[in-house]
């Protein structure tokens, strides 16, 4: 069975930093680009970025541009994205995806932001 | 990059009902869409890629058409439990995109 298992996620103050981790079993991981995606509360999904299979090439949304840093480690199974200079209006539910033929979500980790 | 553009936004439907989603991608993408169910508090639910492949142990109900820049999703027989919001999803090139969501209602 695919299986994404996110970790990470909390409570940070604006301007603060936290990282997402993503562990993938279940598919060859080194052959699919993956993305993150988020939610904030009552709203539409909205993707925040993608890297290649090799790690190579990352995609952003412009509204994370320069803050948020997606990354992979093909050795481990293993997906990471790093928030950075974090604002409140990115308090959301952040999920892990394969998007790629067929979609697989990890669980979501919440990401609040406040003061 | 493409764009997807879904409607309706929302619907309300009786139980029996038919109801149909459509999407629409900016650009050509053969037959690259996936269609996703999102209950409150979960994570997207797959429910047919490739345009028209129905993902194992989802109700023959549900069905996917279209290829190109047109596409869309058709629940036969609406039932309670098919209340959610619904998704689709270029897998075309990256970024993938999502529509804006419809969100089902039962009347």
């Amino acid at each position: 069975d695919v299986q994404l298992l996110q970790s990470g996620g909390g409570l940070v103050q604006p301007g603060g930093s936290l990282r997402l981790s993503c562990d993938v079993s279940g598919f060859t991981f080194r052959l699919f680009a993956m993305s993150w995606v988020r939610q904030a509360p009552g709203k539409r999904l909205e993707w925040v970025s993608s890297i290649s299979k090799d790690g190579l090439t990352t995609f952003y949304a412009d509204s994370v541009k320069g803050r948020l840093t997606i990354s992979r480690d093909n050795s481990k199974n293993t997906l990471y994205l790093q928030l950075d200079t974090l604002r409140v209006e990115d308090t959301a539910l952040y999920y892990c995806a394969k998007l790629e033929e067929d979609g697989h979500w990890g669980q979501g980790s919440l990401v609040t932001v406040s003061s | 990059d493409i764009q997807m553009t879904q409607s309706p936004s929302s619907l309300s439907a009786s139980v029996g009902d038919r109801v149909t989603i459509t999407c629409q991608a900016s650009q050509h993408i053969n037959k690259n869409l996936i269609w996703y169910q999102q209950k409150p508090g979960k994570a997207p639910k797959l429910l047919v890629y490739d345009a028209s492949i129905l993902e194992t142990g989802v109700p023959a109900r549900f069905v996917g058409r279209g290829s190109g820049t047109d596409f869309s999703l058709t629940i036969n027989n609406l039932q309670p439990e098919d209340i959610a919001t619904y998704y689709c999803q270029q897998c075309q090139s990256l970024p993938p995109a999502f529509g804006q969501g419809t969100k089902l209602e039962i009347k």
